[in-house]
């Protein structure tokens, strides 16, 4: 069965505190891997996809990376408006994998000015 | 751009009541996907669709229907309403497969509530 585990479950960083998001999960066969962020009351936003091992992607403050077990989402001088929610999901390879995602239950990032 | 349309956004229901939660999307996106949101938890797949006429079941079908006799559209029945079932309802879709066609699009949510 395909997994993904997150943690922390919440972050509380002061503004320009840089941390990282860990993203863990157990696949048949990666297909992608996808980040996206949550604002509290609204649907997830994508972010990212990564596809490969040693893959790596950049927006902003916002830099994502992946492994082969895991990934992870590097925050740099975070700013309060970087508060949210970042979900994580894998897509499995084959026909009904490619289909679908599974998601993490998604760590809560609060940033402090 | 509409996108991904979802509603109503807050709903109230009686146990044993049933009730439609409906989606629409604009962007002619072939796949289209209803996840449950509980707190503290990731997404749930409940069903989804990769095409008009076709639906399968996601993670947790039970107490819940699906059809999709559009591309446009692809409604969500619940018959009868359970405690259980209280949850944010999501709606997503996206173009297809392929590298440039996987990122899902999201609507704002449905928040709903059985007492």
């Amino acid at each position: 069965e395909d997994q993904v585990t997150q943690s922390p479950e919440a972050l509380r960083l002061q503004e320009g505190e840089s941390s990282s998001l860990n993203c863990s999960y157990t696949v048949s066969g990666l297909r992608g891997l996808f980040w996206y962020r949550q604002d509290p009351g609204k649907g997830p936003e994508f972010l990212f996809t990564l596809y490969s091992a040693g893959e790596e992607k950049e927006k902003e403050r916002l830099k994502a990376t992946l492994t082969k077990k895991e990934s992870f989402l590097h925050i740099t001088a975070p700013k309060p408006e970087d508060s949210a929610t970042y979900l994580c999901a894998v897509q499995a390879g084959g026909i009904q994998g490619a289909q679908k995602l599974v998601f993490g239950q998604g760590t809560r990032l609060t940033i402090n000015p | 751009n509409a996108g991904v349309t979802q509603t109503p956004k807050f709903r109230i229901l009686k146990i044993g009541q049933s009730m439609t939660l409906q989606c629409a999307q604009d962007m002619n996106h072939n796949y289209m996907y209803w996840y449950r949101q509980d707190p503290g938890m990731g997404l749930k797949l409940i069903y989804y669709s990769v095409g008009a006429g076709i639906t399968d079941k996601g993670e947790v079908p039970n107490g819940y229907n699906v059809s999709r006799s559009t591309t446009e559209d692809f409604p969500l029945r619940l018959e009868l309403a359970a405690p259980s079932q209280t949850s944010v309802y999501f709606c997503a879709s996206r173009p297809g497969t392929g590298a440039t066609n996987e990122k899902l699009f999201f609507g704002s949510g449905t928040q709903l509530s059985v007492l």
